[in-house]
């Protein structure tokens, strides 16, 4: 079956400091992918997504980039801020009826000012 | 635009009262439902999913059900609680036709005494 595998957490940067977080996956056929973000007490909100290989999502300074010969999505931003605490999910649809999504366990980030 | 709303927001309840958790879902029709539980520090759980009215899928054996009595409300429901049920409920929708990402309610936190 599907599968996302993120790094684990935390991740903890300084303020300013470059952000990957890693995430692979297991798919048949043609997914999309997505990266969620939850703040503390909120629910999800989708950040950005990719709907075909070499795709790029981007969204509030953050991108991912869609490779199928790698199977990645890894989320990347050039420089944190501290509002950017919160947990990132990776996740995937194999657009299947239903539109059920897989998901990653989740990476916390933290940045420190 | 649509939007999600569920409630109530924090529920403390003791072990072995009934449940009962709403979601409802304004400006579209016909979507997508899903119920998602996560435990503290933990990743996405997903409880049930529903494609129309009446039509509840289970992902997951346990003392809880779901049910959607009208097109845009989905209930989550159980006749008593237990300890291990404590957590953060997640409803999301997504469009049956297309983008495939799912767009999550703010969340009920449920603490079970």
């Amino acid at each position: 079956g599907d599968s996302v595998t993120q790094m684990e957490g935390p991740v903890t940067l300084s303020e300013e400091a470059f952000l990957t977080i890693n995430c692979t996956y297991t798919a048949t056929g043609y997914p999309s992918l997505f990266w969620y973000v939850q703040y503390p007490g909120e629910g999800l909100q989708l950040l950005l997504k990719a709907t075909k290989a070499d795709d790029k999502g981007s969204n509030k300074g953050f991108e991912a980039t869609y490779r199928k010969e790698t199977t990645s999505f890894h989320l990347e931003k050039g420089s944190v801020q501290v509002s950017d605490s919160a947990v990132y999910f990776c996740a995937l649809s194999d657009n299947n009826a239903g539109n059920m999504l897989t998901f990653g366990g989740g990476t916390r980030l933290m940045v420190k000012p | 635009s649509q939007t999600i709303h569920q409630w109530p927001a924090t529920l403390v309840q003791p072990v072995g009262s009934p449940l009962s958790l709403e979601c409802t879902v304004e400006g579209t029709s016909n979507p997508n439902l899903y119920w998602y539980r996560q435990a503290a520090g933990r990743g996405l759980q997903l409880l049930f999913y529903s494609v129309g009215i009446g039509q509840i899928s289970s992902e997951v054996p346990q003392n809880l059900s779901a049910s959607r009595p009208q097109d845009r409300q989905f209930i989550l429901s159980s006749k008593k609680l237990l300890l291990s049920d404590s957590g953060f409920y997640l409803c999301a929708w997504s469009d049956p036709v297309g983008p495939y990402e799912q767009y999550f309610g703010p969340g009920t936190r449920l603490t079970v005494t």
